[in-house]
Formats: structure tokens, C-alpha cells, sequence
């Protein structure tokens, strides 16, 4: 199968510090990336959908301004949680796929770990 | 609206005895897509199976079997003869048509824990 690749897998930052966290489709073109926010013993929530090329879609209750996503190549997005504070600590995993994967499942990435101190 | 739903919130058995994993679904789509993902501790999502909503054929891969049944919208999933190495969170994963062709919504997801 398809191949996304998420880095980095476990970040600790302090409050106040911006964190980027990369999402890489190695093999295929991802004209569709989402952004999920998992807590503990929580199930998956979408923040974000990012088409290449456009801004990106937020769910309700996301906050664009905090969690900034950019979507500007077929193989890379990447979501940077600006101005980090403790409640942002969380499990957050991407996925991807493309205009011609409509049925085949989405790949997701390794997710990353952050916590905020 | 679309929706899906994992009522066992935890499930704990004894290695070798089968379990099974419900799943409910809700969605007004005549076309849709489920899955199984399952996530070990280390939290990566590990792709089970995929299913579209035409077709309704069961399927068993070694020790997993799925039951797909749209008369009552359920997607139950099954391990036979478990083993310490299924512990982990199992998630049912409803994908809607286009244009909202990649939105996956996912249950509130399963935590197996066998034990030897």
C-alpha cells in the first residue's frame, strides 16, 4: 500500500513555541491531505482538510489561527500549532490520498506526539 | 447525518476465546465506504479492511472475520482464538461519497485487552 510518512514522531516544546509537523506521501501524489487530533483514550477528530493548492478547511470549533496548515505540493503538508500551550499536547495524525484513490482507504501517518510544557 | 457508532467501549477476554467488535453506522448516502483500523499502543493506525456499501459479502483473513450487514447497518468485526497481540484500540471507520469522498468519520473506537 501507499506510504505516508509523519515527522516527527514525538516533540516535547515549551508553552508559547511554535511546532511544524511534516505529512509526506512518499509514493503517491496526495491531492487531499486531513489532519486529525486525538486525546487520550479518545477517538479521532478531523481539524482540517487541505487540498493542494488551497487553503484549507477547518472543522468547527478548530481554531485556524493556532493550527496552521499548508498544503503547497502533492507530497507535503504540514500543520504548525502556533504559540503552543499545554492544552495543545495531544496524539495529532495525518492522512492522505488522492483524486484516484476515491476507493481505497485514506493512508495515514505515524502520527506525532506532542506535549507542551 | 452520518455517524457511526462503537458501543463496547472496552472488552477484555482470555487468550484463545473469540471476541467480536460491533459497529453501527448511520448515513443517508446509498454509497459509502467502511473500514477497520486498528491502533497498537504505539498509536499508529493499521489498516484491517475496507468495505463499499454494494458489497455486502463477508470475509474472513485468518483469524479475522467481518460481518457486513446493511439490513441493519452493522459492520461487526471478529477475532477467533485471540491472542495477547490483538490488545489494542479497534476502530470502525464509515467514509462518505463524494464530494465528501475523503471524510472519514470514525467510531468512538473498541479497547480489546487480552490477556494470557
Amino acid at each position: 500500500g501507499a506510504v505516508v510518512s509523519q515527522h516527527p514522531s514525538r516533540v516535547i516544546c515549551k508553552s508559547g513555541t511554535s511546532v511544524k509537523i511534516e505529512c509526506r506521501s512518499l509514493d503517491f501524489q496526495a491531492t487531499t491531505m486531513f489532519w486529525y487530533r486525538q486525546f487520550p483514550k479518545k477517538s479521532l477528530m478531523l481539524m482540517a482538510t487541505s487540498n493542494e493548492g488551497s487553503k484549507a478547511t477547518y472543522e468547527q470549533g478548530v481554531e485556524k489561527d493556532k493550527f496552521l496548515i499548508n498544503h503547497a505540493s502533492l507530497t507535503l503538508s504540514t500543520l504548525t500549532v502556533t504559540s503552543a500551550h499545554p492544552e495543545d499536547s495531544s496524539f495529532y495524525i495525518c492522512s492522505a490520498t488522492s483524486r484516484w484513490q476515491l476507493r481505497t482507504e485514506a493512508f495515514f501517518g505515524q502520527g506525532t506526539r506532542l506535549t507542551v510544557v | 447525518a452520518q455517524k457511526v457508532t462503537q458501543a463496547q467501549t472496552e472488552i477484555s477476554v482470555v487468550e484463545k476465546e473469540d471476541v467480536t467488535l460491533d459497529c453501527v453506522y448511520e448515513t443517508r448516502d446509498t454509497t459509502y465506504y467502511l473500514f477497520w483500523y486498528k491502533q497498537p499502543p504505539s498509536g499508529e493506525l493499521v489498516f484491517l479492511i475496507r468495505r463499499n456499501s454494494f458489497d455486502e459479502q463477508n470475509e474472513i483473513s485468518g483469524r479475522y472475520s467481518w460481518n457486513f450487514q446493511k439490513s441493519t447497518s452493522s459492520f461487526n468485526f471478529t477475532i477467533t482464538a485471540s491472542q495477547v497481540v490483538d490488545s489494542a484500540v479497534y476502530f470502525c471507520v464509515l467514509r462518505l461519497p463524494a464530494p465528501n469522498n475523503n471524510d472519514m468519520r470514525f467510531g468512538a473506537g473498541t479497547r480489546l485487552t487480552v490477556k494470557p
